[in-house]
């Protein structure tokens, strides 16, 4: 299976602050990276697809950049309402390597 | 409105069965892969199947053998089985719609809970 590693498991930070998250995979899998925000009781949200593609919606404060095994989340101004867990996808499946998601970054107010 | 919401999740005794409900609206459901994740409390997230267009079924080994996804075009609905649970498989289960070629969720049902339990 591909392992996705997300780094920092958690980090505190303060509104208006610039925020980078790391996703490293264990082989490369191009750009089949995604990423989602959740909030707690909630279901998670698309914010990222294909490594650097905005979702329809998403405040362009949200970027993502990488490719290969490396790759990263980044939020250029935290705003109130990001303070949430995120998570990264690789979505480089067959039949033979499912699915997996990182362990998770949980964004806490400083 | 797009919309995935999943039902039939409940308390469950150990090595039994559910069976699992998502029903789709606001697209057309038959021209999408669709997914289920699950998530135990407090912890991250986890694929359990896959399901293509063409009726083609993927599952991680945690869950093979145990565990069917299923679909029914006609009635706008996925379904995943549930066989032999352990407490292990106790979490809430999504249902996800893979909107994008690369394969991403863009939308997810509110969850719906399983608890594997005597």
């Amino acid at each position: 299976d591909i392992q996705m590693t997300q780094s920092p498991s958690s980090l505190s930070a303060s509104v208006g602050d610039r925020v980078t998250i790391t996703c490293r995979a264990s082989q490369s899998i191009s750009s089949y990276l995604n990423w989602y925000q959740q909030k707690p009781g909630k279901a998670p949200k698309l914010l990222i697809y294909a490594a650097s593609s905005l979702q329809s919606g998403v405040p362009s404060r949200f970027s993502g950049s990488g490719s290969g095994t490396d790759f990263t989340l980044t939020i250029s101004s935290l705003q109130p309402e990001d303070f949430a867990t995120y998570y990264c996808q690789q979505s480089y499946s067959t039949a033979l390597t499912p699915i997996t998601f990182g362990q998770g970054t949980r964004l806490e107010i400083k | 409105e797009v919309q995935l919401v999943e039902s039939g999740g409940g308390l469950v005794q150990p090595g039994g069965s559910l069976r699992l409900s998502c029903a789709a609206s606001g697209f057309t459901f038959s021209s999408y892969d669709m997914h289920w994740v699950r998530q135990a409390t407090g912890k991250g997230l986890e694929w359990v199947s896959a399901i293509g267009t063409a009726g083609d079924t993927y599952y991680p080994g945690s869950v093979k053998g145990r565990f069917t996804i299923s679909r029914e075009n006609a009635k706008n609905s996925l379904y995943l089985q549930m066989n032999s649970l352990r407490a292990g498989d106790t979490a809430v289960y999504y249902c996800a719609r893979a909107g994008d070629p690369l394969g991403a969720f863009d939308i997810w049902g509110q969850g719906t809970m399983v608890t594997v339990s005597s």
